[in-house]
């Protein structure tokens, strides 16, 4: 199955930085969804995002599916965004895989 | 659109006992997905629906489980002589065919 390797595992931050979150994936996929998920647990999606760049607000994720990676973009971080980043592909049939999350504090 | 639906948010059961989760995808989704997450670890797939038709199942679902969506709306997940082991925090997703997962809010499991 597909393997996927987020970092850096765990980041800190100052109110106010940016900060680049990244995803390598080992085979080809056609999907790749980024996803947030607060200290309650819930999972709430960034983006969906197979290919090309998507910008929302603050957040900004680009995918080169050649290159089997993408990467998150926060920009002026807030205390809110803190929490476990998962990048998550996966292609056709085969669920959504998940990698093991970059765990994000930001600091007032 | 009200999102994905998950009952009950919280479950405390005794080891041995059977439980049964219950999950409301998104109304016009095809797909519905079970994932079970532990403490510091990603979302691990365990089954998923086309329909009414359960499609694949992961190797971590155990003869233990079992999973249903009779009608191709709501799905339940039962575990049967719950473990230890089994505690975790158990998510729902579905989609419209392979398109964007939405997730709920999941049920926490303890077992004691």
């Amino acid at each position: 199955g597909i393997q996927v390797e987020q970092s850096p595992p765990d980041l800190i931050l100052q109110e106010g930085a940016n900060s680049t979150l990244r995803c390598n994936f080992s085979d080809s996929v056609n999907n790749l969804q980024w996803f947030h998920q607060n200290p309650w647990g819930q999972l709430i999606n960034l983006f969906y995002i197979p290919s090309g760049t998507k910008q929302n607000g603050r957040l900004s994720a680009t995918t080169v599916a050649t290159e089997r990676y993408s990467l998150l973009y926060i920009s002026s971080s807030q205390t809110t965004d803190s929490g476990v980043y998962f990048c998550a592909p996966y292609s056709g049939n085969t669920p959504l895989v998940f990698g093991k999350g970059t765990r994000l504090s930001v600091i007032a | 659109d009200t999102g994905v639906s998950q009952n009950p948010r919280h479950k405390i059961t005794k080891r041995g006992q059977n439980v049964t989760f219950r999950c409301d995808p998104i109304s016009e989704h095809n797909r519905l997905y079970w994932y079970r997450q532990t403490l510091g670890q990603g979302p691990e797939f365990l089954t998923y629906f086309q329909n009414e038709a359960q499609l694949e199942k992961s190797r971590l679902l155990s003869d233990r489980f079992s999973a249903e969506r009779p009608k191709g709306s709501f799905s339940t997940l039962e575990i049967q002589r719950t473990e230890q082991g089994d505690s975790a925090m158990y998510l729902c997703a579905s989609s419209l065919g392979s398109e964007g997962y939405t997730f709920g809010s999941g049920t926490r499991l303890t077992v004691v």
